[in-house]
């Protein structure tokens, strides 16, 4: 079946505009999450929504960072007054939620901020 | 705050040759471990998870890993390198629903 998939693929975008990464997790999963994850490192957590509710956002750095998922399924990262330290691949995951499942990762968006 | 950890950041080895990628966790409770690889331009790849019974975990691609309580570490292994197994690695643990994950290993394995 279809895997996890994430659009646009790449963005490159200049300091100080908006820009909203979009992700469309497996079917069926109801738990899905973001990821950043910055050259060299592995992936930092941003936040983690169970059906269309935001679960756990304790991840998101700062309040420009904000995500939705308004019908449970896809979901919608939106970055306000980008900047250029916000340059990273953003990566999406879904599953079927608990500690004891795995995620699904899906290719990611690489944001460059000029 | 549960957290891995990966001490080496580039491994090599010679194709057909055993490998070892090392990972230490630090947890309160019980672990909840998972191994992830990561091709060039791919989203991450689940590889194998502990979450409880054998210590001995086997994975996709021929991959196990074994999960050891005293020394806190969770190395993954495979007993014959493949140069396609070249990639880069991480470990992670559950910290509730977020995913903890380490700086990640890169292998080389060399025909």
């Amino acid at each position: 079946g279809a895997g996890v998939s994430q659009t646009p693929s790449n963005k490159v975008t200049e300091k100080g505009k908006y820009v909203e990464l979009r992700c469309d997790p497996i079917s069926g999963h109801t738990a899905l999450y973001w990821y950043r994850q910055s050259l060299g490192q592995g992936p930092e957590f941003l936040i983690y929504f169970q059906g269309t509710g935001a679960a756990d956002d304790s991840g998101l750095p700062n309040d420009r960072f904000f995500a939705v998922r308004p019908e449970g399924s896809v979901s919608t990262l939106k970055i306000q007054r980008t900047e250029r330290g916000d340059s990273a691949v953003y990566l999406c995951a879904s599953g079927a939620g608990g500690p004891g499942n795995e995620q699904f990762f899906g290719p990611g968006t690489r944001l460059t901020v000029l | 705050a549960q957290s891995v950890a990966q001490p080496e950041d580039q491994v090599n080895v010679a194709e057909g040759n055993p490998l070892t990628v090392k990972c230490t966790y630090s947890v309160s409770g019980n672990p909840y471990l998972f191994w992830y690889v990561q091709y060039p331009n791919r989203g991450l790849q689940f590889l194998l998870k502990y979450i409880t019974g054998d210590n001995l975990v086997k994975g996709s691609y021929g991959f196990e890993a074994e999960f050891n309580k005293s020394q806190t570490s969770f190395h993954l292994k495979k007993p014959s390198a493949l140069v396609s197994d070249s990639a880069l690695y991480f470990c992670a643990v559950r910290d509730g629903e977020d995913m903890r994950f380490g700086a990640g290993t890169r292998l080389t394995v060399k025909p």
